[in-house]
C-alpha cells in the first residue's frame, strides 16, 4: 500500500524569507501527487499536482514543487513566504487505476514570524 | 468559481445521538468521496462515490456511519450513535470521476461529541 511521510510537523520561518516542505512518498509506481493547503477550521485548497511531464510544477500563490523520482520526493517550495501562507500544507498521493483515491501524509503546520 | 457545498459547518452533540452531514458536489463532478480528519492528522477516506454506487467503503465504521448518494448528486453521511471519538472534521469532496483526477473539497463540517 502506499504511504506519504512528511518529516516536519512544524515549521517556522520569516517573512520574506523562503520557504522548503518535504514530502516522501511510499509506492511501486509513478503516482499523481498533490500539495492541499488547509487554513484552521476551514478545507483543503488544491495549490498544485503533478501527474506527469515536466518535473518541475507551479502552483497558486506562488508555489511550485518538484518531483524527484531517484527520491520519491515531492518538496513543496516558495521563494518568498507571505504572513498569510501560515497553515496547515497536506501532500498526497493518488494511486493510478484505484479509483483516483488519495492518501495524504500527516501535515506540516507553518508558522510565520513577522 | 464552483464550490462544494457542506452544511452544518459546525454540530455538537451529545453522544449516544445521531448526526448527519450533507454535501452538494460541484455540478457535473461523478465521484463523490467522505473524509475523517482527526485534529492534527491527514484526511482519511471513508467512503467514495461513483454516481450513485459506492467504490469503496472500506474504511467506514458500518456499525454506526452510513452513507448514501441517492441520485448521484448530494450526499449525506449519518452517525448513529455517535461516540466521544467521533470528533473530528467531516470533509466532502468531488472531482470529475476521470483518470488523473483531482479531488475538490468543500468546507467540513466540524463535528464534536459531549
Amino acid at each position: 500500500a502506499q504511504s506519504v511521510t512528511q518529516p516536519d510537523i512544524h515549521i517556522t520561518v520569516s517573512e520574506g524569507a523562503s520557504l522548503e516542505l518535504r514530502c516522501n512518498y511510499s509506492y511501486g509506481a509513478t503516482p499523481y501527487l498533490f500539495w492541499y493547503v488547509q487554513s484552521p477550521g476551514q478545507g483543503l485548497q488544491l495549490l498544485l499536482k503533478y501527474f506527469s511531464g515536466d518535473t518541475l510544477v507551479q502552483g497558486i500563490k506562488g508555489f511550485e514543487a518538484e518531483f524527484k523520482r531517484s527520491q520519491s520526493s515531492f518538496n513543496l517550495r516558495k521563494p518568498s513566504v507571505h504572513w498569510s501562507d501560515a497553515a496547515e500544507y497536506f501532500c498526497a498521493v493518488g494511486v493510478r487505476n484505484a479509483g483516483n483515491m488519495l492518501t495524504f501524509g500527516g501535515g506540516t503546520r507553518l508558522m510565520v514570524k513577522p | 468559481e464552483a464550490e462544494v457545498a457542506q452544511s452544518p459547518r459546525y454540530k455538537i452533540t451529545e453522544k449516544s445521538q445521531a448526526v448527519a452531514f450533507w454535501c452538494d458536489p460541484i455540478s457535473g463532478h461523478a465521484t463523490l468521496y467522505w473524509y475523517r480528519q482527526i485534529l492534527g492528522q491527514g484526511p482519511e477516506l471513508l467512503v467514495q462515490f461513483q454516481d450513485e454506487s459506492v467504490v469503496d467503503d472500506s474504511q467506514l465504521p458500518k456499525d454506526r456511519f452510513s452513507a448514501e448518494r441517492l441520485k448521484g448528486v448530494d450526499s449525506t453521511l449519518k452517525i448513529q450513535p455517535a461516540e466521544l471519538g467521533d470528533s473530528a472534521m467531516y470533509l466532502c469532496a468531488s472531482s470529475l470521476g476521470v483518470t488523473p483526477d483531482t479531488q475538490y473539497f468543500g468546507p467540513g463540517t466540524r463535528l464534536t461529541v459531549l
